[in-house]
Order: C-alpha cells, then sequence, then structure tokens
C-alpha cells in the first residue's frame, strides 16, 4: 500500500530554520510534492524532487533520499507568514495510471 | 490568483441529492486534477483529465464521475451524497499529462450535506 508519515505540528521562532521530515511507502514512487497550505485556503506548489539530492528555492529547500523514502522541507529566515500547514505529496505510478498521495500535513507556527 | 476559477465556492444540499462542481483551468493547462480535502482524511486525489482523456484515477467513489470538456474544463458530479461527502472540493490544474509540472490549485468548492 501507500502510507506517508509527517509530524502533526511544529513550533519555530521567526528568523530561524526549521525542517519538516517527510517519510514515505509506495511501490510506484515517482516524484515527491511540497505543498503550503494557509487555513481556508488553496494548497500551493513549492518545491519537486525526483531525484536524489537538494533542490533549493530561495529561502525553501527540500532533499530527498529515494532509498531511505525520506524527504525535509527546510525554512530558512522564518517569517510569520510561513505559518501554515506543509504538505508532503508521493506521485506513484501503478498499473492504472499515475496516483498523488498526500501525506496528513505538518501545522508550523511561527512566534515572534 | 493561480489563474484556476472553480464555481461555485460554496454548496449547501442535502443528503440523497446530486451536484455538479465545475472548473476552468489556466490559459493553456491541458491537465485538469481534482481533490477533496476533508478535516479526518487530508487532501485526496480523485481524478486526472487531460485534454479531455482520463489519465489517472485517484480515490473516487463510484458515485462520483467527472469529465474535461473540449474547451478544457472540467465538471465533478457527486451524486447519492451522504453526509461524509461534506468537504472542500479543489481543482487544480497542470500543463503537461505526465503531472511531473507545478499543480496550480483553484480556491476550493465548499460542500455541506445536511
Amino acid at each position: 500500500g501507500q502510507n506517508i508519515d509527517q509530524p502533526t505540528e511544529m513550533t519555530a521562532t521567526e528568523g530561524a530554520i526549521v525542517q519538516i521530515n517527510c517519510t514515505y511507502q509506495t511501490s510506484g514512487f515517482n516524484g515527491l510534492f511540497w505543498y503550503q497550505q494557509h487555513a481556508g485556503e488553496a494548497p500551493t506548489f513549492l518545491s519537486y524532487n525526483v531525484l536524489d539530492g537538494l533542490e533549493e528555492k530561495g529561502r525553501f529547500s527540500s532533499f530527498l533520499s529515494r532509498s531511505k523514502g525520506y524527504s525535509y522541507l527546510l525554512l530558512k529566515e522564518l517569517q510569520m507568514k510561513d505559518s501554515a500547514s506543509y504538505l508532503c505529496a508521493v506521485r506513484d505510478l501503478n498499473n492504472y495510471g499515475q496516483n498523488f498521495v498526500f501525506g496528513p500535513g505538518t501545522r508550523l507556527s511561527v512566534l515572534p | 490568483d493561480s489563474g484556476v476559477t472553480q464555481t461555485p465556492k460554496h454548496l449547501i444540499t442535502a443528503t440523497g441529492q446530486r451536484v455538479t462542481l465545475r472548473c476552468s483551468p489556466r490559459s493553456g493547462d491541458l491537465s485538469v486534477y481534482w481533490y477533496q480535502q476533508s478535516l479526518d482524511q487530508g487532501l485526496q486525489f480523485l481524478i486526472q483529465y487531460y485534454n479531455g482523456e482520463e489519465r489517472a484515477k485517484g480515490n473516487i467513489l463510484e458515485r462520483f464521475s467527472a469529465q474535461q470538456f473540449p474547451d478544457l474544463h472540467s465538471e465533478l458530479n457527486l451524486s447519492s451524497l451522504e453526509l461524509g461527502d461534506s468537504a472542500l472540493y479543489f481543482c487544480a490544474s497542470s500543463g503537461g499529462g505526465g503531472g511531473a509540472l507545478e499543480q496550480f490549485f483553484g480556491p476550493g468548492t465548499r460542500l455541506t450535506v445536511l
């Protein structure tokens, strides 16, 4: 089956660095996505990893290790507006095509 | 503003009824995805269409169906509604059929089944 785990909640201080971990188990892994979702709003795309390694995009970086079934999202220089839920999602290929499996999300609170 | 539009914004209906949710993708995007987000189950992928054809299927119930029209807008039909169908329904679009590209989400339709 498919399973994605993330911490439910995290708290960090403005200006700090926070790392949100994601572990996954899928049979046909074909890419991992990170999304940000503010309460009551639509998810917005942050990053995509399909090969091992680090992808950097401004204050946000995402890392993938396919052999370990592990990814993390790194947020630097935290701002109050970064308070949101962060969703890890895996694209899984199977006999029926592709499927997108989302983790439960990590609710990040950034404190002053 | 992602460029993806969804109507209606809110929908309140009764159990057993049927509703249709509408989505217009970003200009030029050929792929449309439908997702359901409820408090207890998180974000669930339902189905993807690419240029009018079904491309992928996730956890979509048999009571639900979707289609993508020649002008690329899409509709999600939910029938024999149950209380548990109350959720936020998001539509997203992307340029490619493979889905590797960034998906842009619409604002969602909040469905309440009473």
